[in-house]
């Protein structure tokens, strides 16, 4: 039982440059969630997926694309990297409204 | 718009020593509130889950309560070890529409000196 896992653990990439994350969960849960955490800002939510074939915006959904693969994963995608996007990368999972469970978590620096 | 506030932002102790991290948030109109634990260059662990219609949870050491009304919560650690050190995270959903999405504070970074 692995958890939540993501992949890629580390990312450099140039301004412009796309890439996706990608997210997986083996809880059988039936939420997911992407959030950014930056030093002096916290950890905010980006988007979210209530269930399976659902999405919703979070706080700073601007520059980023999800989809809810299926039920273990959700990806983020960012199609135009831009040197605001650096920040570490957290997924998470939920029973519905109950604890939320994260990931190791992507260290992305845009250069 | 919610804001969750966290006091102190960092606290060093000598072990042994019981200890209690604050955290409060202005819209009372909560689902839940968790308190999570972060290492250094990890992700985030949860500790403790407090449904709004609750006034404490326990797990080992660790004891957490929630005041609904006032606006806050308080995560009580006992006899603190060295392994205890570790940012220490509240973050609250909201009830209504917008209760999947957690609004955290900036953590409380605590250090346990041997």
């Amino acid at each position: 039982n692995a958890g939540v896992t993501q992949t890629p653990k580390f990312q450099v990439l140039k301004t412009g440059q796309s890439m996706t994350l990608q997210c997986a969960q083996d809880m059988n849960h039936n939420s997911m969630y992407w959030y950014r955490q930056d030093p002096g800002m916290g950890l905010r939510l980006i988007y979210y997926s209530a269930s399976e074939g659902t999405t919703d915006k979070g706080e700073v959904p601007n520059g980023y694309n999800v989809s809810r693969l299926n039920k273990r994963e959700f990806s983020l995608r960012l199609e135009s990297a831009a040197p605001s996007q650096t920040s570490v990368y957290f997924c998470a999972s939920s029973y519905r409204l109950y604890e939320q469970y994260f990931g190791p978590g992507t260290r992305l620096t845009v250069t | 718009k919610q804001e969750v506030t966290q006091i102190p932002a960092a606290l060093s102790v000598p072990e042994g020593e019981n200890l209690v991290l604050n955290c409060s948030f202005t819209d009372s109109a909560i689902y839940n509130l968790q308190w999570f634990r972060q290492d250094p260059g990890k992700g985030l662990t949860s500790l403790l889950l407090i449904q709004s219609s609750q006034r404490e949870q326990t797990s080992g050491r660790l004891n957490a309560s929630l005041d609904k009304s006032s606006g806050r919560s308080t995560l009580y650690i006992a006899a603190s070890q060295p392994g205890d050190s570790a940012t220490y995270l509240c973050a609250v959903s909201n009830s209504g529409g917008s209760n999947y999405k957690l609004t955290f504070g900036k953590g409380t970074l605590l250090t346990v000196n041997p």
